[in-house]
């Protein structure tokens, strides 16, 4: 099955600072790659995601790249705010979508004021 | 729509006991999931749906755990019987079919402690 790893497991920046987070997937198959934000104490929740066919997007001020030779695709945040203070998922999932995603261990980020 | 909806939010058992969990999907998504979020596991997928029929249970840990969703509306994982090592917090999610967006909305979770 599908091994998704990811890091780094923990990251601190200043606020203002980019952050980058990586990960790489294992099936070649697999063609989504959401990533979900979880804040203390809430449920994760969809902030982006990417399909192979295509290899960056971005979203004001977070992007994603797609690397499918590597299998590598990351998640960069410019210009962080505390409020950007969360932990975050990556995902891999095949069919689009449309069967199980499996996640990384997360990432939890802290941008110091 | 208010969203997926799980109960209890809060479960506080004594090892042996039998805790179930509910899970309300959001209407007219076909697709439920369980997860189950540890500080050093992080977030595991236990079991998935597909149309009330399950698909993958690969993720559940041991004959202790079982699920049901006996209509599109409502899902149960149950564990009989618990351990300290279950305490958790556990989240349900689902999904709408093709054409829907393959974004998994997932539910405020239920926090279990077993002593």
């Amino acid at each position: 099955g599908e091994n998704v790893e990811q890091h780094p497991s923990t990251l601190s920046v200043q606020e203002g600072d980019s952050a980058v987070i990586k990960c790489t997937y294992s099936d070649s198959a697999s063609n989504y790659f959401p990533w979900y934000k979880q804040e203390l104490g809430k449920r994760p929740q969809l902030i982006i995601d990417i399909r192979s066919n295509v290899g960056e997007k971005k979203d004001q001020r977070i992007a994603v790249t797609l690397n499918k030779t590597a299998k590598h695709f990351s998640l960069h945040i410019t210009e962080t705010q505390p409020e950007d203070s969360a932990v975050y998922f990556c995902a891999a999932s095949i069919n689009g979508g449309y069967q199980k995603v499996t996640f990384g261990i997360g990432t939890k980020l802290q941008v110091i004021p | 729509d208010a969203g997926v909806i799980q109960s209890p939010r809060h479960e506080v058992t004594e090892m042996g006991q039998e805790v179930t969990l509910r899970c309300k999907p959001i209407s007219g998504h076909n697709s439920l999931f369980w997860y189950r979020q540890t500080m050093m596991r992080g977030l595991e997928l236990l079991i998935y749906f597909n149309n009330n029929v399950p698909i993958d249970d690969s993720g559940m840990p041991e004959d202790r755990f079982s699920a049901k969703m006996p209509n599109a509306s409502f899902s149960t994982l149950k564990i009989q019987p618990s351990e300290p090592r279950d305490s958790a917090v556990y989240f349900c999610a689902s999904r709408g079919g093709q054409g829907m967006g393959n974004e998994q909305f997932f539910g405020p979770g239920t926090r279990l402690t077993v002593l």
